[in-house]
């Protein structure tokens, strides 16, 4: 089945400094690959996303790039702000999965001032 | 456009009691999908439908069960609650099974 490893947190940061979270997956096929994040007592927002190899998801900053040799996504973010301070999943959606994205337990992140 | 809204927000209840919980998709998407979080983990899927068919489940026992209405809003119920069940209950839409899904803000479940 499908699988997600995230590096483990908590990481801390000071504001401005450069983020990356690991993320390496196992699915079958060729997935699509997502960002989610999710700020404390609340759902999970979608941060970046890529569907097929090469390519590169951004969105506030936040890139990742889809590594299909590696089997890697990992999210990087230049200069952090205590905003950024959440927990972010990578999440495989396999081609045949209907809908079903596979989480691992999430990277939380605090961004100190 | 709205987002994905979820009833109620938070709901507390005795073990051995039944729950419903409920979800309007985004306007346009066809299918919904539902995911416990349990404190500290990551969500886990428990039911995918798409225009009113179950397409995917999870590894969750049968007192967990799910229904798609005509207009594509979905309702979970839990049976027989255990205090297990407490936890973030999130549910997705997206415009067909295969695609980007965009999460409500979750019911919080805490069974007593």
């Amino acid at each position: 089945g499908n699988s997600v490893t995230q590096m483990e947190g908590p990481v801390t940061l000071s504001e401005e400094a450069f983020l990356t979270i690991n993320c390496t997956y196992t699915a079958t096929g060729y997935p699509s690959l997502f960002w989610y994040v999710q700020y404390p007592g609340e759902g999970l927002q979608l941060l970046l996303k890529a569907t097929k190899a090469d390519d590169k998801g951004s969105n506030k900053g936040f890139e990742a790039t889809y590594r299909k040799e590696t089997t890697s996504f990992h999210l990087e973010k230049g200069s952090v702000q205590v905003s950024d301070s959440a927990v972010y999943f990578c999440a495989p959606l396999a081609t045949d999965s209907w809908g079903k994205l596979q989480f691992g337990a999430g990277t939380q992140v605090v961004v100190t001032p | 456009d709205a987002g994905v809204t979820q009833s109620p927000t938070h709901l507390i209840k005795t073990r051995g009691q039944q729950v419903t919980l409920r979800c309007s998709p985004i306007s346009g998407h066809k299918s919904v999908s539902w995911y416990q979080q349990v404190l500290g983990q990551g969500p886990q899927f428990i039911f995918q439908y798409y225009e009113k068919e179950e397409r995917g489940r999870g590894n969750f026992p049968d007192r967990f069960s799910a229904r798609q209405f005509p207009n594509y809003s979905s309702e979970l119920n839990v049976n027989a609650l255990l205090l297990g069940d407490s936890a973030l209950y999130l549910c997705a839409s997206s415009r067909q099974g295969g695609t980007e899904a965009f999460f409500g803000q979750g019911t919080r479940l805490t069974v007593v």
